[in-house]
């Protein structure tokens, strides 16, 4: 079956531009995860849905990151007027439920210039 | 507040040697560990948790709370063997991964 996927697998924004990261979680999952993995470190976690609802955003960088699942399925990790910083690996991740394996994409490379 | 170290940044051994990957953590709470690998060009995927006392691909990783510590080993490398591997522990009533920065693990013929 078809694992997590995720889209752009690269993107690259001028600074100011704002960008959309989708995830699409494996079917069932009922749980969805998106890490921000900058250069050199690790996936640090950003924000945690149990179906539609978010449960935990306390990760978020800053109120210019926003992320949204509204139909309990596909994710979306939306950045507004993206700074340099912002430059990173986006991971996102899926499980059955809590405690349950997490499963990850391959990640969204976002360069700003 | 919760903390997952991991020392080496690189560890290079030659094929049949031993390894051991050091994960060293802190956490008020009841700790959950894990180690995940990422191959080269592949995602990031779980090896092995605390809790399920399992060998995968010949490694284990035994949680010392005296020593706050969740090593992996593995008692002679393969080639295969090399790859990034992190070492994360659950918080937030389960919800949280937080991960080590990674070790970079080379095999050499």
């Amino acid at each position: 079956g078809a694992g997590v996927s995720q889209s752009p697998r690269y993107k690259v924004a001028k600074r100011g531009q704002d960008v959309a990261l989708r995830c699409d979680p494996i079917s069932g999952h009922v749980s969805l995860f998106w890490y921000q993995q900058a250069l050199g470190q690790g996936p640090e976690f950003l924000t945690y849905f149990q179906n539609e609802a978010q449960l935990d955003k306390s990760g978020l960088p800053s109120d210019r990151f926003f992320a949204e699942r509204p139909e309990g399925s596909v994710s979306t990790l939306k950045i507004q007027r993206t700074q340099q910083e912002d430059s990173a690996v986006y991971l996102c991740a899926s499980s059955v439920f809590l405690y349950n394996e997490q499963f990850f994409g391959p990640g969204t490379r976002l360069t700003v210039l | 507040a919760q903390r997952v170290t991991q020392p080496e940044k690189l560890l290079s051994v030659f094929k049949g040697a031993p390894v051991e990957l050091k994960c060293n953590y802190s956490y008020s709470g009841s700790p959950e560990l894990f180690w995940y690998v990422q191959y080269s060009r592949q995602r990031l995927q779980l090896l092995l948790r605390h809790i399920s006392r399992e060998s995968i691909k010949g490694f284990t990783a035994d949680l010392n709370k005296g020593e706050t510590s969740f090593h992996l080993k593995k008692p002679f490398a393969q080639e295969e063997d090399s790859a990034m591997y992190y070492c994360a522990l659950l918080y937030g009533g389960g919800n949280k991964l937080t991960f080590g920065t990674g070790t970079q693990l080379k095999v050499e013929l």
